[in-house]
């Protein structure tokens, strides 16, 4: 089974830039997640999807990042305009349903971006 | 509420050893308790994942012990090998999980 996808793996930008992150989530998988990782902390979760519509938002900064899943598939991440604290590595997960016993999130191996 | 603590932020066990990391939660809400291991370049991955109606779950050299009175949980990882060597994030939450800050495990051969 495919895992998740992610691209592009690195990105250096300069601040006030743009930049877009892409996940493909594992095939059959409902919810898609987007975090934040930034070095030497914890994942923090930015958006979550549930097929195609929004469930979560509520730590992502909206007047700078915006997220999107067409087709309760593929999701794209952008970042316009970056700032420096943006550097982090863009984390992207799949469950089947946040409704299943299980709850594992499968992850991506990550977009790290640096911002100069 | 949402805060999960971790401890300690590094660890250095010798091979053979008992390597313990420690989590509290504030939310009495939270059900779900996974520990999950990254190694560098890559995604966190499941190891271990326990609710809160048991105290204690094995697989293997793996075991959570769950104190629900106490709010915390922990990771024991018995007879520690090289290859353990990671990063270790305790989270809580259900589908949308809260994650510590992460223990950096080194075993030492």
């Amino acid at each position: 089974e495919a895992g998740v996808a992610q691209s592009p793996r690195y990105k250096i930008i300069e601040k006030r830039q743009s930049v877009a992150f892409w996940c493909n989530p594992i095939s059959g998988h409902a919810t898609l997640y987007w975090y934040q990782q930034i070095l030497g902390q914890g994942p923090k979760l930015l958006i979550q999807f549930q097929n195609n519509g929004v469930v979560d938002d509520s730590q992502l900064p909206k007047d700078r990042f915006s997220a999107e899943r067409l087709k309760g598939v593929d999701s794209t991440l952008k970042i316009q305009p970056a700032k420096l604290e943006d550097s982090a590595v863009y984390l992207c997960a799949s469950s089947l349903d946040p409704g299943q016993l299980t709850g594992e999130l499968f992850f991506g191996e990550g977009s790290r971006l640096t911002v100069l | 509420q949402q805060q999960v603590k971790q401890s300690p932020q590094s660890l250095i066990v010798q091979k053979g050893g008992i390597s313990i990391i420690n989590c509290a939660y504030e939310n009495t809400a939270f059900d779900y308790f996974p520990w999950y291991q990254q190694f560098p370049g890559k995604g966190p991955a499941l190891l271990i994942a326990i609710r809160p109606d048991v105290s204690e779950k094995k697989e293997g050299r793996f075991t959570i012990s769950f104190n629900k009175s106490a709010k915390q949980f922990s990771l024991h990882i018995m007879d520690s090998q090289p290859g353990d060597s990671a990063t270790y994030f305790c989270a809580a939450g259900w589908s949308k999980l809260v994650f510590g800050a992460g223990t950096i495990l080194r075993v030492k051969s």
